[in-house]
């Protein structure tokens, strides 16, 4: 059974950083491209950034390009999110994804990130 | 970059079926797009593809009752037989070389 579950959100104050982690279990991690996904009070899902399955390529979002790098552990089978300069609009709950050729086909159960003044 | 445009409610009764619609720009009305599930409190739940060409492929476990399709750039989920667990928030997701696009979703009312 496919598994991802989040871990390292939590309560931040405006400029910090915080790094997200995603166990992943039930698969070959190393086969497969990942993803962040974000959902922010109100709002709709917002794809972040995602990486490949060798780790080789990464892609972000323009709204937090140069704030963020996504990386992986595949040893570990485990994906990161490195979020820096944190600001009040990143307040979200964060789900990482498995990407199959390229669509999202199991979602993590979130991890919340709050972003306080 | 590929834009994709949802309504932002729908409603329909149990045991009635919907149609919802995601719409892509122009440049895009090729593309292959994903239909997410988010009920109330949970996590995202991959539906199906549907690609171009209309035909689609669902993910583990999506009941029967739902299905997809295309018309022109229009693309379709269906939901037949409208169950109350079938109340939830809708996505459409399409990708475009480096970056990744959802709609803003759609509020499935089942009355």
């Amino acid at each position: 059974e496919v598994q991802l579950l989040e871990s390292g959100g939590g309560l931040v104050e405006t400029g910090g950083s915080l790094r997200l982690s995603c166990a992943a279990s039930g698969f070959t991690f190393s086969s497969y491209a990942m993803t962040w996904v974000r959902l922010a009070p109100g709002k709709g899902l917002e794809w972040v950034s995602g990486i490949t399955d060798n780790g080789e390529n990464t892609y972000y979002a323009d709204s937090v390009k140069g704030r963020f790098t996504i990386s992986r552990d595949n040893a570990k089978s485990t994906l990161y999110l490195q979020m820096n300069i944190l600001r009040a609009e990143d307040t979200a709950l964060y789900y990482c994804a498995r990407t199959l050729k390229w669509e999202h086909d199991y979602w993590g159960q979130g991890t919340l990130v709050t972003v306080s003044s | 970059q590929p834009v994709v445009t949802q309504s932002s409610s729908a409603s329909a009764s149990l045991g009635s079926s919907v149609k919802l619609t995601c719409s892509l720009n122009s440049g895009h009305s090729n593309s292959i797009i994903a239909w997410h599930q988010q009920q109330p409190g949970k996590a995202p739940r991959y539906l199906m593809k549907v690609e171009g060409s209309g035909s689609y492929n669902k993910g583990s476990g999506v009941p029967d009752r739902f299905s997809g399709s295309i018309s022109g750039a229009d693309r379709y989920l269906s939901i037949s037989n409208l169950q109350s667990e079938d109340e939830a928030d809708y996505y459409c997701e399409t990708w475009d070389n480096k970056y990744w696009v959802f709609g803003g979703g759609t509020k499935l009312t089942v009355l």
